[in-house]
């Protein structure tokens, strides 16, 4: 089965300062999507960004990048100017592509906080 | 305004009760999940629904249970089984299998005394 490991629980940033949060993988398919989702204090979840794994470049959304290394089965989020707004939980999920019956694995999360 | 919906934000209910949380979305979305998510911890799955009238158990199906009557329904209850069902619970949808990502409601927190 597949797991998601965030080794980070709690993480801080300067605001307008950059923060990259880590997320590994244990997977033996080779194709499948990933995600980060944010929920901030609302409990709201947000999708973040998404990650086909059959592309080579990094997703971008606005402030938010990714660095996905398939060989190394790492989907860091990297989040430059940091905002107030930033600060929540924030969650790496994956899905398979080729599994219909398998569903998203979700990480346990790492909470970030966003020091004015 | 297209989006999922749950009700009550706020639950309360006596040991020994079941309780059924309610989760309805208007996105015409085929798959829908619900999720148990308590402090301190990611999201676990409870059930999925990939279609009507089938629904499948996730990591902790113990102590609840699902119907999917109509696709924009998936009702989750919570039975006296459950041995610690207080918890904030989160339903989800998405368009099915790809990469597509799920939508998520409000959630409901369920205290039970």
């Amino acid at each position: 089965a597949q797991t998601v490991t965030q080794s980070q629980p709690e993480m801080s940033v300067q605001e307008a300062e950059t923060v990259t949060l880590s997320c590994t993988y244990d997977t033996s398919e080779s194709d499948y999507y990933l995600f980060w989702y944010k929920q901030p204090p609302s409990r709201q979840m947000i999708l973040v960004i998404r990650q086909e794994a059959y592309k080579q470049q990094n997703a971008t959304e606005n402030r938010f990048s990714v660095n996905f290394q398939k060989a190394a089965k790492s989907f860091s989020l990297k989040i430059s100017d940091s905002q107030l707004g930033d600060a929540a939980m924030y969650f790496c999920a994956y899905r398979s592509a080729n599994n219909y019956g398998q569903n998203f694995v979700f990480g346990p999360g790492t909470r970030l906080s966003v020091l004015p | 305004d297209g989006g999922i919906t749950q009700s009550p934000k706020y639950l309360f209910r006596k040991e020994g009760q079941n309780v059924t949380l309610s989760c309805e979305q208007n996105l015409n979305h085929d798959a829908m999940y619900w999720y148990r998510q308590d402090p301190g911890q990611g999201l676990r799955l409870i059930y999925y629904s990939q279609i009507v009238n089938d629904f499948q158990k996730g990591d902790i199906a113990e102590g609840y249970s699902v119907s999917r009557e109509k696709k924009e329904s998936f009702p989750l209850t919570v039975t006296s089984a459950q041995k610690n069902p207080t918890a904030f619970y989160l339903c989800a949808s998405s368009k099915g299998q790809g990469a597509y990502e799920q939508y998520f409601g409000p959630g409901t927190r369920l205290t039970v005394t």
